[in-house]
């Protein structure tokens, strides 16, 4: 079955170490995005990707870097320079152009102790 | 800039009330999609509707129904007859219908239906 696979569920992290988030999808879409949710907030975008190649920056980017080496892959990388990294962090997928909406994974769930 | 407004926190009913869910948008584009998404405790976002911008017939689909409204920005979701199973947090979300297709998302409501 397609879909979009995101690892691991849970991550621990002390304060100060790089930690990437991994997201794959076997859906074919063009597009991938990820997006920061913090309890009673909705969810905010970090980065979307087109293109292979080539990614932007979304709304709160800051402290966070991404990669699209690949179609099916689109890592997160939490740096030391976000200042709150602990959160819900979801990966979407969508086929560009269509308005059908996103596919979504099932979340990494980030604590920085 | 795009913006969806949830302005229900929390709602909470008992079991077999009728609820509404509200959702109110900004956007200067003339087309753009409107989606519902329900958010479980396992956190995986479940989709439940699209609706186009110049598609403003109510949609009906058992017991959820959808009434957009274009000309308050509205794009309210009811369920009737309430069933524990609808527990959940629900997200009203806006995109653009070209380009990236970003989501803009609402704060969410959580809703709980009580037995």
């Amino acid at each position: 079955d397609g879909g979009i696979t995101q690892s691991p569920k849970y991550l621990f992290r002390k304060e100060g170490q790089n930690v990437t988030l991994s997201c794959e999808q076997n859906l074919n879409h063009d597009a991938m995005y990820w997006y920061r949710q913090d309890p009673g907030q909705g969810l905010r975008l970090i980065y979307y990707s087109q293109i292979v190649n080539d990614f932007q920056k979304g709304d709160i980017a800051e402290g966070y870097s991404v990669s699209r080496e690949k179609k099916e892959s689109f890592p997160l990388t939490v740096t030391s320079a976000q200042k709150n990294p602990t959160a819900f962090y979801l990966c979407a997928s969508s086929s560009s152009g269509t308005g059908y909406g996103y596919t979504f994974g099932s979340g990494t769930r980030l604590t920085v102790v | 800039a795009q913006k969806v407004t949830q302005a229900q926190t929390e709602i909470s009913v008992v079991e077999k009330e009728d609820v509404t869910l509200d959702c109110v948008y900004e956007t200067r584009d003339t087309t753009y999609y409107l989606f519902w998404y329900k958010q479980p405790p396992s956190g995986e976002l479940v989709f439940l509707i699209r609706r186009n911008s110049f598609d403003e017939q109510n949609e009906i689909s058992g017991r959820y129904s959808w009434n957009f409204q274009k000309s308050t920005s509205s794009f309210n979701f009811t369920i009737t007859a309430s069933q524990v199973v609808d527990s959940a947090v629900y997200f009203c979300a806006l995109s653009e219908a070209g380009g990236a297709q970003k989501l803009v998302f609402g704060q969410g409501t959580r809703l709980t239906i009580n037995p």
